[in-house]
């Protein structure tokens, strides 16, 4: 039990444009869902705290016009990079956390290549 | 022999020998500690966590150290396999600004030798 997925798992777009990121708990409900990201060779930042049915909460220094984020359901939270440039070129990992507890679950991470 | 690479370091050992990874957390308020295996292009996969109430836990060939005194988390992988060359990352959690956050560690990345 306790599956996260993300789609897609590769995606390369050009600079300027959008691109959205999905993130699913498959078979558990998730109030609360993290969007990570992971530059190479460096460890996992946390960019934003989404709640289902409300506002998501950015870290420090992340851009919220530039990564719009929307959890729209229990299972279902999007991240999108608007505008994108090549130094948003990265790894995003999605987290989900179930209903009632501290623990999350880590999604298998997409990455963005932005030309 | 262990060695700090441009940001990561990295923990060389021969397979069969015994591992140690070491990690200083920053927050004593964190009261749930994590340790992840990342393999290049994966998500962090859950290995082993331990509760601050606790100053020791072990599962299956792994070990997990806390010392809260001098907020020092470390992970001991027994018998080490070469499907255990990956980055480990520690995490600790606790809230902040009213949710339960996690906080990665840098990392360190294990290589065994054949």
């Amino acid at each position: 039990g306790a599956v996260v997925s993300q789609h897609p798992s590769r995606v390369i777009c050009k600079s300027g444009t959008s691109v959205k990121i999905e993130c699913r708990s498959l078979d558990f409900q998730a109030t609360t869902m993290f969007w990570y990201r992971q530059f190479p060779k460096q460890s996992l930042m946390l960019m934003a705290t989404s709640n289902e049915g409300s506002k998501a909460t950015y870290e420090q220094g992340v851009e919220k016009d530039k990564f719009l984020i929307n959890h729209a359901s229990l299972t279902l939270s999007t991240l999108t990079v608007t505008s994108a440039h090549p130094e948003d070129s990265s790894f995003y990992i999605c987290s989900a956390r179930e209903v009632g507890s501290y623990e999350q679950y880590f999604g298998p991470g997409t990455r963005l290549t932005v030309t | 022999g262990e060695s700090v690479g441009l940001h990561l370091p990295t923990l060389s050992v021969q397979e069969g020998d015994n591992s140690i990874i070491n990690c200083a957390y920053s927050n004593s308020a964190s009261d749930y500690f994590i340790w992840y295996k990342q393999e290049s292009g994966k998500g962090p996969q859950f290995i082993i966590d331990i509760r601050s109430n606790m100053d020791k836990r072990q599962g299956q060939r792994v070990t997990v150290l806390l010392n809260k005194t001098v907020k020092h988390l470390s992970l001991q992988i027994a018998a080490t396999q070469p499907g255990d060359s990956a980055v480990y990352f520690c995490a600790e959690a606790g809230l902040g600004s009213g949710t339960y956050k996690y906080i990665f560690g840098t990392g360190t990345r294990l290589k065994v030798l054949a």
